[in-house]
């Protein structure tokens, strides 16, 4: 069935590192995937979409990758700062904004 | 531009109550849509509506109901709860759902069942 899978738990870097987040999903007809930020007792924040047309899209920095021929998603933040410690989901969205969400990774930033 | 706003907060409930939780999405969305977050299972979809209709549901009982106004504005009811149904339940909008479109998340309401 549909799943979208985060590889790792918890990542620890250290601040003004970059940091990587990989995400890989399983169905193959998915054309839009969102990263979102969760801290604490917040709700999820969308951090920056992509759709299955492109391979690349970059934000303030954040850069999103996909691969469409191996199913996988990632996530770059590029001098993380100790304010992107949060867990962070990747998701597929499919019809009718039905969101299908990994299980989350949390990024620990050290000072 | 305000954002997805939820109410209440934080909520303690008891066995067999029922909850209503109420959700305004950003102004011009007309989609949104409720999850249910807990540490066991994740994010889980609940049910979306737009234009006043359900037009996706997700794999929860009958218990677990919603509706939305003309104003966009949506609710989510709760009968019969249960020690399991305590979570962050979340709601979200998108100007008009499908896919593509950008998906905006509140903050949330904490239901606790005791």
């Amino acid at each position: 069935g549909e799943s979208v899978g985060l590889h790792l738990p918890t990542l620890s870097v250290q601040e003004g590192d970059n940091s990587i987040i990989n995400c890989a999903y399983s169905n193959s007809a998915s054309d839009y995937f969102i990263w979102y930020k969760q801290e604490s007792g917040k709700g999820p924040q969308f951090i920056i979409d992509i759709r299955s047309n492109m391979d690349k899209r970059q934000g303030q920095r954040v850069t999103v990758l996909l691969n469409k021929t191996v199913k996988h998603l990632s996530l770059q933040i590029a001098a993380t700062q100790p304010g992107d410690s949060a867990v962070y989901f990747c998701a597929e969205n499919g019809a009718n904004s039905k969101l299908t969400f990994g299980k989350g990774i949390t990024l620990s930033v050290r000072p | 531009k305000a954002g997805v706003t939820q109410t209440p907060r934080y909520l303690i409930k008891t066995r067999g109550q029922q909850v209503t939780l109420s959700c305004s999405p950003i102004s011009g969305h007309r989609s949104v849509s409720w999850y249910q977050q807990t540490p066991g299972q994740g994010l889980q979809f609940l049910f979306e509506y737009f234009s006043e209709t359900q037009r996706n549901k997700g794999n929860f009982p009958g218990r677990f109901s919603g509706r939305q106004f003309s104003n966009s504005r949506s609710e989510m009811n709760v009968s019969t709860l249960e020690l399991g149904d305590s979570a962050l339940y979340l709601c979200a909008s998108s100007l008009e759902g499908g896919t593509g479109n950008t998906i905006y998340f509140g903050e949330g309401s904490w239901l606790t069942v005791v």
